[in-house]
């Protein structure tokens, strides 16, 4: 069955550093997005991507925050000057005709500010 | 504002019931409405979609019901198994948005 490969699957970085997640969406899909999850909360909305654009974001999503697919099958997210509650689980999805039919997420990365 | 809203209680049951939990929501009027189990660690798994035109959906040993009137969707799984201990998501797109999820539900069935 086709999966949403997420890497690396567990990052520490230092307060201030940049990172970059990576994710590679199931291949006929049309739609990307993010979602982060904290410790004991629940999965949030941060960003969705359609035809090499975003076409949503959330409140989270601010410019300390950007999305790229660089080519035709990656999908990143960067994080600019991570502060600690940026800590979480951060993990990509993919749907082929929109949220209608279900997304299929990855594992996830899980991301340590310290 | 919008509002999805299920038991934050762990729902513990013998194997062999059923198990139902209860997704309630407010100011939201979706078209469709989804579940998804999550495990310790890992990403959603999606389980089910209903619309709002459809009363009940069936899928192996699971059903899901959707009232529009009650803004509430129920989720039973028959026959449960220790295998189906997990976190049980009911997520909703505003206004044909992106997916919102509720805090979930973490069922645990004891064999």
């Amino acid at each position: 069955e086709p999966e949403v490969t997420q890497t690396p699957s567990h990052q520490v970085t230092q307060m201030g550093q940049e990172v970059i997640l990576r994710c590679v969406p199931i291949s006929n899909h049309l739609y990307f997005y993010w979602y982060r999850q904290i410790l004991g909360q629940k999965v949030e909305f941060l960003v969705s991507f359609y035809n090499n654009e975003i076409s949503e974001k959330s409140e989270i999503f601010d410019d300390q925050f950007s999305v790229e697919r660089p080519d035709g099958s990656n999908f990143t997210l960067k994080i600019r000057s991570t502060k600690l509650e940026d800590s979480a689980m951060y993990f990509c999805a993919s749907s082929d005709w929109g949220q209608e039919y279900g997304y299929t997420f990855g594992s996830g990365t899980r991301l340590t500010v310290v | 504002s919008q509002k999805i809203e299920q038991n934050s209680e762990a729902l513990n049951i013998q194997e062999g019931k059923t198990a139902t939990l209860t997704c309630n929501y407010t100011n939201y009027s979706p078209a469709y409405l989804q579940w998804y189990r999550q495990d310790p660690g890992r990403g959603p798994v999606f389980l089910l979609l209903i619309r709002e035109n459809e009363k009940e959906k069936r899928k192996e040993r699971l059903k899901v019901t959707f009232d529009t009137t009650l803004k509430q969707s129920l989720f039973h799984i028959t026959a449960s198994q220790p295998a189906d201990s997990a976190t049980y998501l009911c997520a909703l797109p505003p206004a044909g948005r992106a997916l919102t999820f509720g805090s979930g539900t973490r069922l645990q069935v004891q064999p």
